[in-house]
């Protein structure tokens, strides 16, 4: 079936490092692939989404490529900031027809550090 | 951007009664909302989609008579859990898709239920 394996948290960094969050997946077909950002407080917020292979998706200094030949979909910033503090999901979208049905992964919480 | 609100964000009840989760597009127009059901450190899981003026589709294992779905408008979907136990304790978070849209789901802030 369809999943997605992201990896635990919580991630804790200083403010300018590098961040990687690594998420890949399990689908049948050419899925979408996305990552959503919750801050505390509030509700799930698109960050970027990548629809087929070798895209890459691109949002405030967020970046992901679709890798079908590894089934993965990593997260990077190149130097992150205290206001990226949040929990980060990535989630998949099977090819059906109709709107989307979104698999999550069990997120993962970063805190950057001043 | 589009704003989801879910109300409340937090109850607490008695074991035995029902609970009614509100989520409201405010500034557009959701033809399709969904539910989620989120277990500490587990994924957001799918219970259902609702459209509106129809019946809501139930996730496989997900059992329709304990947690009642109702669209009633283009604005307002709500998740009642009847006869709540302990073990239906969550995080409930909903999402709507804007008419004529299948490609974005705009999420509320969730709502925690704890079963005493």
């Amino acid at each position: 079936g369809n999943s997605v394996t992201q990896m635990e948290g919580p991630v804790t960094l200083s403010e300018e490092a590098f961040l990687t969050i690594n998420c890949t997946y399990t689908a049948t077909g050419y899925p979408s692939l996305f990552w959503y950002v919750q801050y505390p407080g509030e509700g799930l917020q698109l960050l970027l989404k990548a629809t087929k292979a070798d895209d890459k998706g691109s949002n405030k200094g967020f970046e992901a490529t679709y890798r079908k030949e590894t089934t993965s979909f990593h997260l990077e910033k190149g130097s992150v900031q205290v206001s990226d503090s949040a929990v980060y999901f990535c989630a998949l979208s099977p090819p059906t027809s109709g709107t989307y049905k979104y698999i999550f992964g069990t997120g993962t919480r970063l805190k950057v550090l001043a | 951007g589009a704003v989801v609100s879910q109300h409340p964000s937090w109850v607490i009840c008695k074991s035995g009664t029902s609970v009614k989760i509100e989520c409201r597009s405010l500034d557009f127009q959701a033809t399709t909302m969904f539910w989620y059901r989120q277990f500490p450190k587990q994924s957001l899981m799918l219970m259902a989609t609702s459209n509106e003026g129809s019946k809501a589709t139930y996730e496989q294992g997900v059992e329709k008579d304990k947690f009642l779905i109702n669209h009633a408008s283009l604005t307002l979907s709500t998740l009642t859990v009847t006869s709540a136990h302990p073990e239906d304790s969550s995080f409930y978070i909903c999402s709507a898709a804007p008419g004529g849209r299948v490609d974005i789901q705009y999420f509320g802030a969730g709502t925690r239920l704890s079963v005493l």
